[in-house]
């Protein structure tokens, strides 16, 4: 059985920066695509990340030279650098493992908390 | 980017009925759509993929169509566990948005 589970949220000052960190457990990263989706507070989903290895990642425009991806292999555990963030990132932040036909978001964490407020 | 439309964005419905949720997507997608379950204080839950692929142990009333731009979501015989927000996504560009989700409720 596949799992992931976040860590790293909490309460940080407007400018700041926090780790998130997704560990994943049942399979090995190397080789998986890794998603992160956030939900800010009563809002939908919004898709924010994908890493496809350890040098690779995509990100959506709103986060894109903030926030960075890095994995930890030797751990099977992914990071998510949020840097310089704004009220407007609060939210909760999921990790996800990318599947195969149609690259769909199969297993999902419980999702991690970030509020950003002063 | 690639806009997702849900409609409707809140439905009622009693345990029973016949739900379908719509996505229109802005561009043809090419079947890349998938959707999610989600209930309150809980992670989203893949239910199909790659437009009308039941993932493995979701119940076989919940189905879906659709290609290029058009797709839609079924649930047939509505129980009491399906009252939920429901969310398509897209998956042929990124980023993989996705649409703004439709809230099942009890009528």
């Amino acid at each position: 059985e596949v799992q992931l589970e976040e860590s790293g949220g909490g309460l940080i000052q407007p400018g700041g920066s926090l780790r998130l960190s997704c560990a994943v457990s049942g399979l090995s990263i190397t080789n998986k695509y890794i998603a992160w989706v956030r939900q800010a507070p009563g809002k939908g989903l919004e898709w924010v990340s994908i890493s496809y290895s350890a040098d690779s990642a995509d990100y959506a425009a709103s986060v894109k030279g903030r926030f960075t991806v890095s994995r930890d292999t030797p751990r099977n555990t992914v990071h998510f650098h949020l840097a310089t963030l704004r009220d407007e990132d609060t939210a909760v932040y999921y990790c996800a493992r990318v599947g195969g036909l149609g690259l769909p978001l199969d297993d999902w964490g419980q999702g991690t908390r970030v509020i950003v407020a002063s | 980017d690639i806009q997702l439309t849900q409609s409707p964005s809140s439905q009622s419905a009693s345990v029973g009925d016949r739900v379908t949720i719509t996505c229109r997507a802005g561009q043809n997608i090419h079947g890349y759509l998938n959707w999610y379950q989600q209930k309150p204080g809980s992670a989203p839950k893949l239910l199909i993929s790659a437009a009308s692929s039941l993932k493995s142990g979701v119940p076989s009333r919940f189905s879906a169509f659709g290609s290029g731009t058009d797709f839609s979501l079924t649930i047939s015989n509505l129980q009491p566990e399906d009252f939920a927000t429901y969310y398509c996504q897209q998956s042929y560009s990124t980023p993989y948005t996705f649409g703004g989700g439709t809230k099942v409720d009890m009528k």
